[in-house]
């Protein structure tokens, strides 16, 4: 199946400062998404994007589809401690399935008060 | 805003027993879904469902596993005779069409001892 690599892995960062997480894959994806997952819980949805090189931003929260449209990022600004928690990307590749979506491994996420 | 809920929050089961997770997802959509996450691992795809019949499973979908809409509102996923390795978490989803993004409920964990 497709894969899609995240990083870092983990990032331990200070209450205030930015965080810059990124997915990238061999395949080209028609969307991307953004979600975060608390413990015990579902992944909650950030932000969608939908087409090459487009920038969204929810609050605090920046992602961009790239142009290439084989990766993503997903900027936090000035993080506080409730954006703790494992960040996940996921798309739908060009050629594949709109029905199944393709998980990264996640970005976990401590943040230091 | 509206929510996918699921039951049970946890189920625990013993090798070889039937299980039946349910979920009821978002009143106005109209494809849903299944993920597993086992511990620590990223979320995978499990199963798409629309129009009262699987879209698309994934090789992990065998035949232990079914779907059922058995009413207008719950979603099922049934393990006729769980294994140890089935000890994850399983996400429903729902979305209002191939192109939307999915809305995850808050899981059950379902443990096999």
């Amino acid at each position: 199946g497709q894969q899609l690599n995240q990083s870092p892995q983990s990032m331990f960062i200070q209450e205030g400062e930015d965080v810059s997480m990124n997915c990238t894959s061999s395949s080209i994806f028609n969307t991307w998404l953004w979600y975060k997952q608390d413990p015990g819980e579902g992944p909650v949805l950030l932000i969608a994007l939908y087409k090459a090189g487009e920038l969204t931003s929810n609050g605090r929260l920046t992602a961009q589809f790239g142009i290439t449209r084989k990766d993503s990022f997903l900027n936090i600004s000035a993080s506080i401690p409730s954006d703790v928690g494992i960040y996940f990307c996921a798309g739908y590749y060009s050629g594949g399935s709109n029905y199944k979506l393709t998980f990264g491994k996640g970005t976990l996420l401590t943040v230091n008060p | 805003e509206p929510e996918v809920t699921q039951t049970p929050s946890h189920q625990v089961t013993q090798m070889g027993q039937e299980v039946i997770l349910r979920c009821v997802p978002i009143s106005n959509h109209l494809y849903f879904y299944w993920y597993r996450q086992i511990l620590g691992q990223k979320v995978e795809f499990l199963v798409s469902f629309y129009n009262n019949e699987i879209s698309e499973k994934s090789e992990i979908f065998d035949d232990q596993f079914s779907v059922e809409r058995p009413d207008g509102s719950n979603f099922t996923l049934k393990i006729r005779s769980t294994k140890l390795e089935d000890s994850a978490m399983y996400f429903c989803a729902s979305s209002r069409d191939p192109n939307s993004p999915l809305h995850f409920g808050n899981g059950t964990r379902l443990t096999v001892t």
